[in-house]
């Protein structure tokens, strides 16, 4: 059974970068059928996507964060991991990795919804 | 982006009673391909989301068949037959035709 796994300092100083990383246990994140993502969802509010990557490093970016925000893939550990730099109080949340299937149409590619889901983890920025 | 707006906030429901959920995007999710890229999730309070149906109606792999999604372009909609006390949470819907956005979230509670 696949599982996803977040782990990462849970507390970043204002200015500072972001980092987390995700586990991929049970299944290979070299998969040719996924792409994978990283969601965040701010205290008692929705879900943004922040972006995804393909095992071959191939990745999209949410816009509104994409001058931010790196994410990378390690196949040989079978992790992806977020960066995300100059945060401050508004980039408090809890950040969840997930699975995401992707289709190859001859318009480009559409990365789907997520289907399988990390718990997520706490990320506070404050000094 | 595109917007999506979910209605109503919020639902209570007497166990054993249908309930819908309506979400409406700001441009259709009719992709070239002929698909329709609109998904909802439940998340349960404490947990994260998770998948409930995938491209307007389909029902995700383990999924009571008391949940069903429609509609097609910019109008969608979520139905739970009979309510039971484990669909408590929120809902939400999805689209990743452009930038993946998400609606607002409707909270179901049960009466």
């Amino acid at each position: 059974q696949l599982q996803l796994q977040e782990s990462g300092p849970g507390l970043v100083k204002p200015s500072e970068t972001l980092s987390l990383t995700c586990t991929v246990s049970g299944g290979s994140i070299s998969s040719s059928s996924y792409y994978w993502g990283w969601i965040r969802q701010p205290p008692g509010k929705g879900l943004e996507w922040i972006g995804s990557i393909y095992y071959s490093g191939s990745t999209y970016y949410n816009p509104s964060l994409k001058s931010r925000v790196t994410i990378s893939v390690d196949t040989s550990k079978n992790q992806f991991s977020l960066k995300l730099s100059s945060v401050t109080a508004a980039d408090t949340a809890v950040y969840y990795c997930a699975r995401m299937p992707y289709a190859i149409t001859i318009f480009g590619v559409v990365i789907g919804g997520m289907d399988v889901w990390g718990q997520g983890t706490t990320v506070t920025v404050s000094s | 982006d595109i917007v999506m707006t979910q209605t109503p906030l919020s639902l209570s429901v007497t166990p054993g009673q249908p309930a819908s959920i309506s979400c409406k995007s700001s441009q259709s999710l009719l992709h070239s391909d002929g698909k329709t890229y609109l998904y909802w999730y439940l998340q349960k309070p404490g947990q994260p989301p998770q998948l409930l149906i995938y491209e307007v109606s389909n029902r995700f792999s383990g999924v009571p068949d008391r949940f069903s999604g429609s509609g097609s372009g910019t109008d969608f909609t979520l139905k739970i037959s009979r309510v039971e006390a484990e669909d408590v949470g929120v809902y939400y819907c999805m689209q990743s035709i452009q930038v993946l956005t998400f609606g607002g979230g409707t909270k179901v509670e049960i009466k």
